[in-house]
């Protein structure tokens, strides 16, 4: 059975600030995980995604993410926030050719 | 590459009636899921197709929804008759391989 935490619904960052996205999962199969973003009135777009190459992988719009195993962890990072980041965020898992589980979703403020 | 889209981009009808939401895949791509996020809950999987067949539908929430895949190209999910706890976003997605590609959704509201 595979599951994902997203800590926090809300997270508010000033311009120019970091931003970082929590997320835990728990997975009973070497996970694929992934981070995708919904802007207002849009649809879901992959920002990132880890397949079992590097640990770290670098994604669209300055967005990044750690795979951590020992901590079951794959937060989202970007050094400087900007104000066109505000939009909801979604960490998911899923195994190999298989249906993606969510997590609740954290919606991201960007604060002047 | 044309993307995954999703017809129509906002339905809204009363309890009791039938809606049919359509997606087109991305050409080539053998995999087709649907999800659905109901208001306040998280994205939640309902059902896949591999082409025609259906390869996985645990998360169909009940024999109100019925969904087709014609010809492995283009799928419809039908809802009869809709209840109130129908509305949401519905949205389709697309793969060749694992990395899934989404629609931007349907919009269902019932009333």
């Amino acid at each position: 059975a595979q599951s994902v935490t997203q800590l926090g619904s809300h997270v508010s960052v000033s311009e120019g600030a970091l931003v970082l996205l929590r997320c835990n999962y728990s997975s009973s199969v070497p996970p694929y995980l992934f981070w995708y973003v919904q802007y207002p009135n849009q649809g879901l777009q992959l920002l990132l995604k880890y397949t079992s190459a590097a640990t770290l992988v670098k994604g669209i719009n300055g967005f990044e993410a750690e795979f951590k195993k020992s901590e079951t962890s794959f937060h989202l990072t970007k050094p400087s926030a900007h104000m066109s980041d505000a939009a909801e965020y979604f960490c998911a898992v899923s195994a190999r050719d298989d249906k993606i589980i969510f997590g609740k979703g954290t919606r991201l403020h960007i604060l002047p | 590459e044309a993307g995954v889209t999703q017809f129509p981009s906002h339905s809204v009808i009363e309890k009791g009636q039938t809606v049919t939401l359509r997606c087109d895949p991305i050409s080539g791509h053998d995999n087709l899921y649907w999800y659905r996020r109901v208001m306040g809950k998280e994205i939640k999987f309902l059902l896949h197709f591999v082409k025609e067949s259906k390869q996985d539908e645990s998360g169909m929430p009940n024999n109100r929804f019925l969904a087709e895949r014609t010809g492995g190209t283009y799928s419809t999910l039908k809802v009869q008759p809709a209840e109130l706890e129908d509305s949401g976003v519905y949205f389709c997605a697309s793969s060749r391989k694992y990395e899934q590609y989404f629609g931007p959704g349907t919009r269902l509201t019932v009333t």
